[in-house]
């Protein structure tokens, strides 16, 4: 029972083509994320939706689009990529509720990861 | 400013003994959680502890322990009777009372020798 799956696990392509990153979760969680983790490990939050509402846009180019039908799904397109678009992208889901203490039931689920390689 | 600074980014532990991975963060906020990760080569990252800033006692799962000091901001995790097995990156992060999301430290390398 995957908890959090993203597909694909692996994609390489050129320079300037359009590519997605699907992403579901089974878990019941209100939130979803999608992280980019750079070649020193170094793990950025890019967007999260929750209950298919954007709530958080950090700095990302806009050829970065999220998309989520529903509270299960968070995709992310990319268009133009580019070199320094090269990364492993994660997806997470938790359960987050802002009026309440933190508790270990915002803990963060996350996806096996896609690979990016950008040629 | 980086709120999670985890200053050692590699480390050697002997196969059996305990170590120590620094995690300090910055809030002004009361209410807060602490969380740490492990990410194995094969890329997955694993929930390990969790730590309530309101939470009296240190947390511990299994052999991972957590060396909570509030008034220092520091969320120390304690990895006793190491086992090759947790050679891994591991990330210390935090949930501030009011935002959805997990801010993460740069990540401590641990390798273990047999």
């Amino acid at each position: 029972d995957t908890a959090v799956s993203q597909t694909p696990k692996y994609l390489v392509t050129q320079m300037g083509n359009d590519k997605s990153i699907k992403c579901e979760q089974n878990l019941g969680h209100d939130t979803m994320y999608w992280y980019k983790q750079d070649s020193k490990k170094f793990l950025k939050i890019m967007f999260s939706y929750n209950n298919k509402e954007l709530i958080i846009n950090e700095t990302v180019p806009n050829r970065f689009s999220p998309k989520s039908p529903d509270k299960a799904h968070l995709n992310l397109h990319i268009n133009s990529l580019e070199l320094g678009d090269s990364a492993v992208y994660f997806c997470a889901s938790s359960q987050v509720r802002l009026a309440g203490l933190p508790s270990s039931y915002n803990e963060q689920f996350f996806g096996p990861g896609t690979r990016l390689t950008v040629l | 400013a980086q709120k999670i600074t985890q200053t050692q980014p590699g480390m050697f532990v002997q196969e059996k003994e305990a170590v120590t991975l620094d995690c300090t963060y910055d809030t002004s906020d009361q209410s807060y959680g602490l969380f740490w990760y492990k990410q194995p080569s094969s890329g997955e990252m694993i929930f390990l502890i969790y730590q309530g800033s309101y939470d009296e006692q240190n947390a511990t799962e299994g052999r991972y322990s957590l060396n909570f000091q509030k008034a220092r901001k520091s969320a120390n995790l304690v990895i006793s009777a190491s086992q090759l097995g947790d050679s891994a990156m591991y990330f210390c992060a935090m949930r501030e009372v009011n935002d959805y999301k997990l801010s993460f430290g740069a990540g401590t390398t641990v390798t273990v020798r047999a």
